[in-house]
């Protein structure tokens, strides 16, 4: 399984701030990264597919970027309904394997 | 819009079967791929398998022996069933999908509510 690591694991920050969150595969995975949002007592939700592709609805203040095996999820300017937890997930090869998560609390 | 709903029940025994539904609605189950994937404080997000309209399935190396997935499109459901569970297999269960167009089908763009699932006597 390739394993993927998240950091920060959890990070406070306030309403405008630009916030960056950084995933790690343990070997490459090319650009099958993706991003998924979840907040308390919802399902994850998709944020963005092969590490920058942004889905649709989607507020364009949410970009990533990478490749290989490093990657950025960034919020350019953060809002209160941005309080959530952030995960990765690498679709490069079975099984799947999510990152552990970022926990995003507002200030 | 696919809509995806998780039904089952919510306290299993030890080393019984868990047992859960997935209902689709909204668009035809034939477009898309379906996973489980669960999530616990122990193990975080942990995709559990997936299963195709054709029944071709892929299941999670780890669990393979106790696993059994599979689709009804007649019933418009996905099913789960997950046996000899123990405390290690508590967690809440969620149903997801992928568009089978992708190019990329071990990423999910749906997912259900989910389920809680306990395992305790």
């Amino acid at each position: 399984d390739i394993q993927m690591t998240q950091s920060p694991s959890s990070l406070s920050a306030s309403v405008g701030d630009r916030v960056t969150i950084t995933c790690r595969a343990a070997q490459s995975i090319t650009n099958y990264l993706n991003w998924y949002q979840q907040k308390p007592g919802k399902a994850p939700k998709l944020l963005i597919s092969a590490a920058s592709s942004l889905q649709s609805g989607v507020p364009s203040r949410f970009s990533g970027s990478g490749s290989g095996t490093d990657f950025t999820l960034t919020i350019s300017s953060l809002q209160p309904e941005d309080l959530a937890t952030y995960y990765c997930q690498q679709s490069d090869s079975a099984p799947p394997t999510f990152g552990q998560g970022t926990k995003l609390d507002i200030k | 819009q696919v809509q995806l709903q998780e039904s089952g029940p919510g306290l299993v025994k030890p080393s019984e079967t868990l047992s859960l539904t997935c209902t689709v609605s909204g668009d035809s189950m034939s477009s898309y791929y379906w996973s489980w994937v669960r999530q616990s404080a122990a193990k975080g997000l942990e995709w559990i398998g997936r299963v195709q309209i054709s029944g071709f399935t892929i299941y999670r190396p780890s669990l393979r022996s106790r696993l059994t997935m599979s689709v009804d499109e007649s019933r418009h459901q996905v099913s789960l069933e997950l046996t000899s569970v123990t405390a290690a297999d508590t967690a809440v269960y969620y149903c997801a999908g992928v568009s089978a167009g992708a190019s990329d089908l071990l990423h999910f763009d749906t997912w259900g509510p989910g389920i809680f699932v306990t395992v305790s006597s």
